[in-house]
C-alpha cells in the first residue's frame, strides 16, 4: 500500500512570492495527481503527471519517478491561490484509479 | 464546473438513519469513485465502479454500499448512521478508471446529529 507524505502542512506567503509544495510516496507509480481544494470545499484537479514537468499558467508540477518525489510550484503567488493543495497517488502503485491522498498543504497568500 | 453533479448538497439526519447520496458523472466518463473527507481522516477512497461493475474497494464500512446503474450514475447508501459518519462525501469520475484525470463533484456535506 502506498504512503503519501506532503510538506509543509501549512504555508503563509506574501503576494508575489514563489511557492513550493513537496510530495513523496513510497510505492512506484505511473502517475501522480495534484488537487486544489477551495475554502468552500470544492476540489479541482490541477495536474496528473507521469514524468518530467507540466505547466498551467503560474502553476508548475514536476515529478521524479526514480526518487518517488513530486513538487508543485506557484510563481508570483496571489491571494486567490489561497487553498489546500493535495497530492494523490494510486493506492497500490502502478496506474490504478483509486487514490491515496496526502494530508494537504494549506496555503495562505497575504496581499 | 467539472461536469460531475452530486445531490443533495447538504444532508442533516439523525443517528441510526439511512441516506442515499447520488452522483452523475461527466458525459462520456465510465468510472465513478466515491471519497469521504472528514476532519480527522482527510480524504479517503471508498469505492470505485467502472461501467456498472465494482472495480476497487477501499476503506468502505459494511454499513455503506454503492452501485453504478446502467445510465452510469451512482448512488452511495449509508445506513445505521453514526456521529462519526459526518463528513464531506465526494464523487469523482474519469474516462478509463485507470491513470487518468479525475473530475470531482461539489460534494455532499452529511451531518449526523
Amino acid at each position: 500500500k502506498n504512503e503519501v507524505e506532503q510538506s509543509p502542512q501549512n504555508l503563509t506567503a506574501q503576494e508575489g512570492e514563489f511557492i513550493t509544495i513537496n510530495c513523496s510516496y513510497s510505492v512506484g507509480i505511473s502517475a501522480l495527481h495534484w488537487l486544489q481544494q477551495h475554502p468552500g470545499g470544492g476540489i479541482v484537479s490541477l495536474f496528473m503527471l507521469s514524468s518530467g514537468k507540466k505547466k498551467h499558467g503560474r502553476l508548475i508540477a514536476t515529478i521524479n519517478i526514480q526518487e518517488k518525489h513530486s513538487s508543485l510550484h506557484i510563481t508570483a503567488s496571489h491571494p486567490r491561490d489561497s487553498a489546500v493543495y493535495i497530492c494523490a497517488a494510486p493506492n497500490y502503485g502502478g496506474s490504478q484509479g483509486n487514490l491515496i491522498f496526502g494530508k494537504g498543504t494549506k496555503l495562505s497568500v497575504k496581499p | 464546473d467539472s461536469g460531475v453533479t452530486q445531490t443533495p448538497k447538504h444532508l442533516i439526519t439523525a443517528t441510526g438513519q439511512r441516506v442515499t447520496l447520488r452522483c452523475s458523472p461527466r458525459s462520456g466518463d465510465l468510472s465513478v469513485y466515491w471519497y469521504q473527507q472528514s476532519l480527522d481522516q482527510g480524504l479517503q477512497f471508498l469505492i470505485q465502479y467502472y461501467n456498472g461493475e465494482e472495480r476497487a474497494k477501499g476503506n468502505i464500512l459494511e454499513r455503506f454500499s454503492a452501485q453504478q446503474f446502467p445510465d452510469l450514475h451512482s448512488e452511495l447508501n449509508l445506513s445505521s448512521l453514526e456521529l462519526g459518519d459526518s463528513a464531506l462525501y465526494f464523487c469523482a469520475s474519469s474516462v478509463t478508471g485507470g491513470a487518468d484525470t479525475q473530475y470531482f463533484g461539489p460534494g455532499t456535506r452529511l451531518t449526523v446529529l
